[in-house]
């Protein structure tokens, strides 16, 4: 099964700041990522797919890269409305996994 | 509009057993893989199980296999989770998703909880 490393676990940033969030996969998978953003109490939302995508509507200041095994996450300028938890997510022939999450407050 | 609603959680014993309902509406549902994903208590996510457009293909997180069963009814637009021998490590919010492509969960619904506790 494919492990995925997530970093870091919790994040604190200031309104216009510049945010990572890194995803490491314990194999090769292409570029078969996914990022979530969860809002407390609700259900994730898809922001990034197929490790680079914007997903339609979201907005652009939000963006994924990497291949194989390592993923970056990027916020470009954070706004009070980011905070969340974000999840990385690899597929592997019809079977999943997520990362740990990284909980990202307002500093 | 996509709509995923689930039902049919609650408290149960330790052994015991509940079927989980998602019904779908806003899109051709026959034409998707569909998952469950669940979030124990102030945790992260976790894949449990999909199943493939007509049923014919279905694959589950070990940690389930042989007490989980995902079907679909295409003509009810309608996902369940048969959920046996439920322990106290399967209490979690459940979430149905849709699978875009089989490769990532474009649409969840609001999620079920299910409690496993005597």
């Amino acid at each position: 099964d494919i492990q995925m490393t997530q970093s870091p676990s919790s994040l604190s940033a200031s309104v216009g700041d510049r945010v990572t969030i890194t995803c490491q996969a314990s194999q090769d998978i292409s570029n078969y990522l996914n990022w979530y953003q969860q809002k407390p109490g609700k259900a994730p939302k898809l922001l990034i797919y197929d490790a680079s995508n914007l997903e339609t509507g979201v907005p652009s200041r939000f963006s994924g890269s990497g291949s194989g095994t390592d993923f970056t996450f990027t916020i470009s300028s954070l706004q009070p409305e980011d905070i969340a938890t974000y999840y990385c997510q690899q597929y592997d022939n019809l079977l999943y996994s997520f990362g740990q999450g990284t909980k990202l407050e307002i500093k | 509009e996509v709509q995923l609603v689930e039902s049919g959680g609650g408290l149960v014993q330790p052994g015991g057993s509940l079927r989980l309902s998602c019904a779908a509406s806003g899109f051709t549902f026959s034409s998707y893989w569909m998952s469950w994903v669940r979030q124990a208590p102030g945790k992260g996510l976790e894949w449990v199980a999909n199943i493939k457009q007509d049923g014919s293909e279905k694959y589950y997180v070990d940690s389930v296999k042989g007490r989980f069963t995902i079907s679909r009814d295409n003509a009810k637009n309608s996902l369940y989770l048969q959920m046996n021998s439920l322990r106290a490590e399967d209490t979690a919010v459940y979430y149905c998703a849709r699978a875009w492509l089989g490769t990532n969960f474009d649409y969840w619904g609001q999620g079920t909880l299910v409690t496993v506790s005597s």
